[in-house]
Order: structure tokens, then C-alpha cells, then sequence
């Protein structure tokens, strides 16, 4: 089976404060997504990582920054987070086919 | 662009009842349509997908969906609910060669005994 594992379940944040949340896969998957999730909005792509050091701007990437150093670690940051980025934060990978995508648990970020 | 409409927000349905969560979806080619369910504080598990082929596949859990090119929908469908059922349920539809999904807000389903 495969595994996403994301290193915290739930956080809480300042104002300000830069945010790291990690995503780890061990199924040597080539591609890493960063969602966010909102009710009644789904789930947003805000960037995706075909490849070590690869990235790509997804749906909505302002105010976030990723970073993939090894193929199976894919960092979301958040330079100086603020309200309006508390929300469900997903983190999937696929193989070849960039469509089947496996999910971790999510990490529920709360900005204060 | 591609978008994906759930009608439904929230459905109730008793177990061992029938199930059919609404899918729709715009895109102008072949679309890859997905199937995903969250429990409560969980990720998203995969139940079906659509590529190309059989217009009914199945999914693991006992879960199938249909995938009908006229009427640009893909519904998802369980002939008996069980307690676990409870759920929220995404649909997602994708392009062939495509990069990325493009999700539904999703269909909350409660089970009532």
C-alpha cells in the first residue's frame, strides 16, 4: 500500500509566524501535490512537484512556497502566515500517471 | 476549463438503503473522472476511477458509478449503505496526459439507523 504521511495532524500558528508542513512518500512516487481544503470549496491545488527541485503553480499558489530537495519529501511553506491560510492542508503523490493520486491524513493549520 | 458540480451538499439515507451521489462534470475531451472518500479527520481514500472502457466500473467497498458521456455525469452508486458509509464524497474529473485534478465541493453523506 502506499504510504503519505504528514508530520503534524493538527498546528497552530501565529500571525507572521513561517510554517513548514511536511509531506513524506514511500512509494518512490515522481509527483507530490500540495492541496488545500475548504468547505464547500473542495479541494484546491496550490502547487504540484514532478521531479526533485520541479515545481509548478497550481490553482492558488500566492502566499505559498514549496520546496522538494528528495524525491520522496515534498515542504509546503507559508512565509509569514495570516488568517486567511487556516484551513485543511492535503498532501498527495502519484506515479507516472499524474491523475491517481494517494493522500495523506492532512495537517489542519489554525492561524491565529 | 474543467469543473466539477456535486448538486447534492448533504444526503441522509438509512442503512441498507440504496445509495446515489450526483456527479457532473464540464470538460470538452475524454474526461478521467475519480471517485474519492473522506472519513472524519482522514485524507482522501480512493474508491473508483474512469478511464476508458466498461462505462460501470467498480470500486473497492462495494461502491460502482457510471460514467455517461451524454449526459456528462458520473454518479456514484451503492446498493446497500452501511453505518460506516458515513462520509464525505468528492468527485474529481482530470485530462489525459493532464497534470492535476479539478475537485468537486463534495457530497456529506449521513447514515441514520
Amino acid at each position: 500500500d502506499v504510504k503519505v504521511t504528514q508530520s503534524s495532524r493538527y498546528l497552530v500558528k501565529r500571525t507572521g509566524e513561517k510554517v513548514f508542513l511536511e509531506c513524506v512518500q514511500d512509494m518512490d512516487h515522481e509527483n507530490m501535490f500540495w492541496y488545500r481544503q475548504d468547505p464547500g470549496l473542495g479541494l484546491r491545488l496550490i502547487y504540484f512537484s514532478y521531479d526533485v527541485k520541479m515545481k509548478e503553480k497550481g490553482d492558488i499558489p500566492e502566499g505559498y512556497s514549496v520546496s522538494r530537495e528528495k524525491k520522496e519529501r515534498f515542504s509546503l511553506i507559508l512565509e509569514s502566515a495570516s488568517t486567511n491560510q487556516t484551513s485543511m492542508y492535503l498532501c498527495a503523490s502519484s506515479l507516472e500517471d499524474r491523475l491517481t493520486q494517494y493522500f495523506g491524513p492532512g495537517t489542519r493549520l489554525t492561524v491565529l | 476549463a474543467q469543473s466539477v458540480t456535486q448538486p447534492d451538499i448533504h444526503i441522509t439515507v438509512s442503512e441498507g438503503a440504496s445509495l446515489e451521489l450526483r456527479c457532473n462534470y464540464s470538460y470538452g475531451a475524454t474526461p478521467y473522472l475519480f471517485w474519492y472518500v473522506q472519513s472524519p479527520g482522514q485524507g482522501l481514500q480512493l474508491l473508483l476511477k474512469y478511464f476508458s472502457g466498461d462505462t460501470l466500473v467498480q470500486g473497492i467497498k462495494g461502491f460502482e458509478a457510471e460514467f455517461k458521456r451524454s449526459q456528462s455525469s458520473f454518479n456514484l452508486r451503492k446498493p446497500s449503505v452501511h453505518w460506516s458509509d458515513a462520509a464525505e464524497y468528492f468527485c474529481a474529473v482530470g485530462a489525459r496526459y493532464g497534470n492535476k485534478l479539478v475537485f468537486g465541493a463534495g457530497t456529506i453523506l449521513r447514515v441514520k439507523s
